[in-house]
């Protein structure tokens, strides 16, 4: 598609649920990244993709978030076991490849609430 | 270490004020530096960058100049329009990801 895509754009569920976000980034680009953004943290950096390589995972809160990439395209980002403090906007971003001056295209992001 | 630090909102202005937000970072080296801004109810967009010491990164009448020897990267707009209304994040590139400043919520009445 024309710009990142996100879905679901919002969910809601219960403490202790798994819950899976999806991000198709842009066609043909090969650095997909994840963030989290909520009121007292900001943006925090969760993970970055390098095709389907993840050379970094040290941003994930905890062993409760895990990421995939497949194919160098879609993104899954799987929370377990969910806590209230997870919840928090889950942003996607892309970009032609990894790189400091890459700027990042960033999608609509999915509002996650924890009840 | 590495970090970005912008100034608190918020800000109120007037239509056709002049906007400063200021943008410091720390890094080894000299990294590339970003504006983003997001508006109500969206997602980040790239306002502008500077890749290299001196630049100036412009748009939609927005600057920033990439000043090694303050290391900052201070967003500068002449007159500001109600549509300007929004959250300005400055960013410096850094291995695979992007440091964010906490953002500065500009708001502009007519």
């Amino acid at each position: 598609g024309a710009g990142v895509s996100q879905s679901p754009s919002n969910k809601v569920t219960e403490k202790g649920k798994d819950v899976e976000l999806r991000c198709d980034p842009i066609s043909g680009h090969t650095a997909l990244y994840w963030y989290r953004q909520s009121l007292g943290q900001g943006l925090e950096f969760l993970i970055y993709f390098q095709g389907n390589s993840a050379p970094d995972k040290s941003g994930l809160p905890s062993d409760r978030f895990s990421a995939e990439r497949t194919g160098g395209s879609v993104s899954t980002l799987t929370i377990q076991r969910t806590q209230q403090e997870d919840s928090a906007v889950y942003l996607c971003a892309s970009s032609f490849t990894v790189g400091d001056n890459q700027p990042q295209h960033f999608g609509d992001g999915t509002r996650l609430s924890i009840l | 270490g590495n970090s970005v630090t912008q100034m608190e909102g918020p800000v109120t202005l007037s239509e056709e004020a002049f906007l400063t937000i200021n943008c410091t970072y720390t890094a080894t080296g000299y990294p590339s530096l970003f504006w983003y801004v997001q508006y109500p109810g969206e997602g980040l967009q790239l306002l502008l960058k500077a890749t290299k010491a001196d630049d100036k990164g412009s748009n939609k009448g927005f600057e920033a100049t990439y000043r090694k020897e303050t290391t900052s990267f201070h967003l500068e707009k002449g007159s500001v329009q109600v549509s300007d209304s929004a959250v300005y994040f400055c960013a410096r590139g850094s291995q695979g990801n992007l440091i964010f400043g906490k953002g500065t919520k500009l708001s502009v009445k007519p």
